[in-house]
């Protein structure tokens, strides 16, 4: 399984960018690098995935480097809502087989 | 459209009991998942299950087990509980082809091993 590295937690302020970073330097070819986040008190809940390309939704943007080691997940405006962990996992993908391995995440608090 | 239900909530059970957990998936999803979430700690992938087969295993003994039924639910089984089985049991549906990786957790159920 591949292995990811993220910052234990970081900080922003409402109405801000945040700029959340995840190292996969270990991800096969043909992984997808999927980003959830869990509010408290909730299993956690889609946010975006991605191959190769940059990818945007109404949620955020994520950025994957071209040799795909890494990847950052833009929160174009923080909300107090988006206070979560958010979690990058490589995705095993083989037929219906969707495995998602997650590491212990980012906490991202908000400031008002 | 309903989202993915899990029950029960919260229960407690002593070293050595066995559980059954229960998960109730998004309508029209075939394929389920179950995940060990520790405290402080990511969720770790148990098994899948797709059209009522076991379809991917992550490293759990032989103890964890799982059913899925004709209407998708599907359940849980845990024997011999032992301490370090405490933990939040996530359940998520996701649909093949649709969108790979893309799964629906429900808010998990919290177990406690005494």
């Amino acid at each position: 399984d591949a292995k990811t590295t993220q910052p234990n937690s970081m900080e922003s302020n409402e109405e801000e960018p945040v700029h959340l970073p995840c190292n996969h330097s270990t991800i096969s070819g043909t992984d997808y690098i999927h980003w959830y986040r869990q509010l408290p008190s909730q299993g956690p809940e889609y946010v975006i995935h991605g191959l190769t390309s940059n990818v945007n939704n109404r949620m955020a943007s994520l950025a994957i480097a071209e040799d795909r080691k890494s990847s950052t997940l833009i929160l174009h405006r923080a909300t107090l809502r988006d206070a979560a962990v958010y979690y990058c996992t490589p995705t095993a993908s083989g037929g219906s087989n969707y495995k998602l391995t997650f590491g212990k995440g980012t906490l991202l608090t908000v400031n008002p | 459209e309903t989202g993915v239900t899990q029950s029960p909530t919260h229960l407690i059970k002593t070293r050595g009991q066995q559980v059954t957990l229960r998960c109730s998936s998004q309508s029209g999803h075939n394929t389920v998942s179950w995940y060990q979430q520790a405290l402080g700690q990511g969720p770790q992938f148990i098994f899948q299950y797709y059209r009522e087969e076991e379809n991917g295993r992550g490293n759990f003994p032989p103890r964890f087990s799982g059913l899925q039924f004709p209407n998708y639910s599907s359940e849980l089984n845990v024997n011999a509980l032992e301490l370090d089985d405490s933990a939040l049991y996530l359940c998520a549906s996701s649909l093949p082809g649709v969108a790979p990786g893309e799964l629906f957790f429900g808010e998990g159920s919290r177990l406690t091993v005494l």
